[in-house]
């Protein structure tokens, strides 16, 4: 059953439209990542909710925002995509406890974003 | 910033085991070393975690040195669905919390 689930497995935007990703876990996992993953790249961290407090990555674009409305949803808004956005996007969850123990991290399978 | 170094590739043949090793000279004390495989077109997926010494279960072993500052992750008796990217990860105290960063990978092709 899948655990991290993405929506939807492909996306198609036109250049400077306004895009949303979703992302939704039935773990009730405290933590939520978003990653940027371009062709033969390692995946890139955009930003991350621990339990609602957001936590931005320095080099994140403006154009990326997030949205955790609950524990178990997570949305990626693009607010005017360029041709550079387009990549895979790649939603995770963990469990962080006290002192930083974290479990392993649950990804789903993936949000292929296209800008034409 | 607990930063990973790993060979950029590795090659091997179905049968023997690979052994891919990762440096985090920065590892904090509350850190865990976890790996994740990846193949194209999906998600990460979690290999095996691990604090210190030795760590095995049903896919692979990990062998943390006592200094923790380098892992290695070894893949018994690989076949070619074991074809993928590896990433060893560290946790990140820099934000104040833990983040997930992972570093360039190896990509491991496994040959007939």
């Amino acid at each position: 059953d899948a655990m991290v689930i993405q929506n939807p497995r492909y996306q198609v935007t036109q250049f400077g439209k306004p895009v949303t990703l979703s992302c939704s876990q039935t773990l009730n996992h405290n933590v939520m990542y978003w990653y940027q993953q371009k062709s033969s790249q390692a995946p890139k961290l955009l930003f991350h909710y621990y339990d609602k407090d957001f936590n931005n990555e320095a080099d994140t674009p403006d154009n990326f925002q997030s949205r955790r409305p609950n524990t178990s949803f997570c949305f990626l808004d693009i607010r005017s995509p360029g041709l550079g956005d387009a990549a895979m996007y790649l939603c995770a969850t963990s469990r962080e406890g006290t002192g930083g123990k974290r479990t392993e991290a649950f990804f789903g399978q993936g949000t292929r974003l296209t800008v034409v | 910033l607990a930063k990973t170094t790993q060979p950029i590739s590795m090659d091997s043949y179905e049968g023997q085991e690979v052994n891919i090793t990762c440096s985090h000279n920065n590892i904090a004390t509350n850190d865990y070393i976890t790996w994740y495989q990846q193949f194209p077109s999906q998600g990460p997926r979690f290999i095996i975690q691990g604090y210190k010494t030795k760590v095995t279960n049903e896919v692979a072993s990990l062998f943390i040195p006592a200094d923790r500052k380098s892992s290695t992750l070894s893949l018994p008796r690989v076949s070619l669905s074991d074809t993928a990217v590896y990433y060893c990860l560290v946790g990140d105290f820099s934000g104040g919390y833990n983040k997930l960063i992972f570093g360039a990978g190896t990509r491991l092709a496994v040959h007939p």
